[in-house]
């Protein structure tokens, strides 16, 4: 069964430091997603990719951040310069449709000390 | 805006108990309705779903009815197993743009 992946599993980082999520959607989406979880909270919205741009993003999604597909396959998250509260589990996501479900990675659990 | 409210947990049922975890939805339009579930250290997995008014989602003995006049999308299930035992995450994508909302999450104990 198609699924989305996302590596690497677990990164630490220090503060300062930029660091790159990718992932792999699965192949005929269209939509592609970016969302995080800070431990035992609600899950956040941080922005969503379709036809090589961005479409929409949320206050979180400064200039901090910013998405690429390279290539024909990956989807990559970058934080540059993490603060302490960069911490959290980032989960890639990927939809063949705009309003049709989204299916989920395992997610990349992101430590900044 | 759009947006999710899920019934407060954490909850605690012993096996075989009959489950409903609440959820009403604030949409423009006529969104579409999931329930995700997260097992612990697991992504979200998407257990059912609902894309227009009256449908029924049912997977794993799972279901949830979208119901328009209540603006609700309830999660319910006869017996609960321990295997059960998660995260449950509400969600609803709009007619309009492209991003889903959460609710908060319940969390989920069966005890045997």
């Amino acid at each position: 069964e198609p699924e989305v992946t996302q590596t690497p599993s677990h990164q630490v980082t220090q503060m300062g430091q930029e660091v790159i999520l990718r992932c792999v959607p699965i192949s005929n989406h269209l939509y592609f997603y970016w969302y995080r979880q800070i431990l035992g909270q609600k899950v956040e919205f941080l922005v969503s990719f379709y036809n090589n741009e961005i479409s929409e993003k949320s206050e979180i999604f400064d200039d901090q951040f910013s998405v690429e597909r390279p290539d024909g396959s990956n989807f990559t998250l970058k934080i540059r310069s993490t603060k302490l509260e960069d911490s959290a589990m980032y989960f890639c996501a990927s939809s063949v449709g705009g309003y049709t479900e989204a299916f989920f990675g395992q997610g990349t659990r992101l430590t900044v000390v | 805006g759009d947006s999710v409210t899920q019934m407060e947990g954490p909850v605690t049922l012993s096996e075989e108990a009959f489950l409903t975890i609440n959820c009403t939805y604030t949409a423009t339009g006529y969104p579409s309705l999931f329930w995700y579930v997260q097992y612990p250290g697991e992504g979200l997995q998407l257990l059912l779903k609902a894309t227009k008014a009256d449908d029924k989602g049912s997977n794993k003995g799972f279901e949830a009815t979208y119901r328009k006049e209540t603006t609700s999308f309830h999660l319910e299930k006869g017996s609960v197993q321990v295997s059960d035992s998660a995260v449950y995450f509400c969600a609803l994508s709009p007619n309009t743009g492209n991003q889903f909302y959460f609710g908060t999450g319940t969390s989920l104990t069966v005890i045997p």
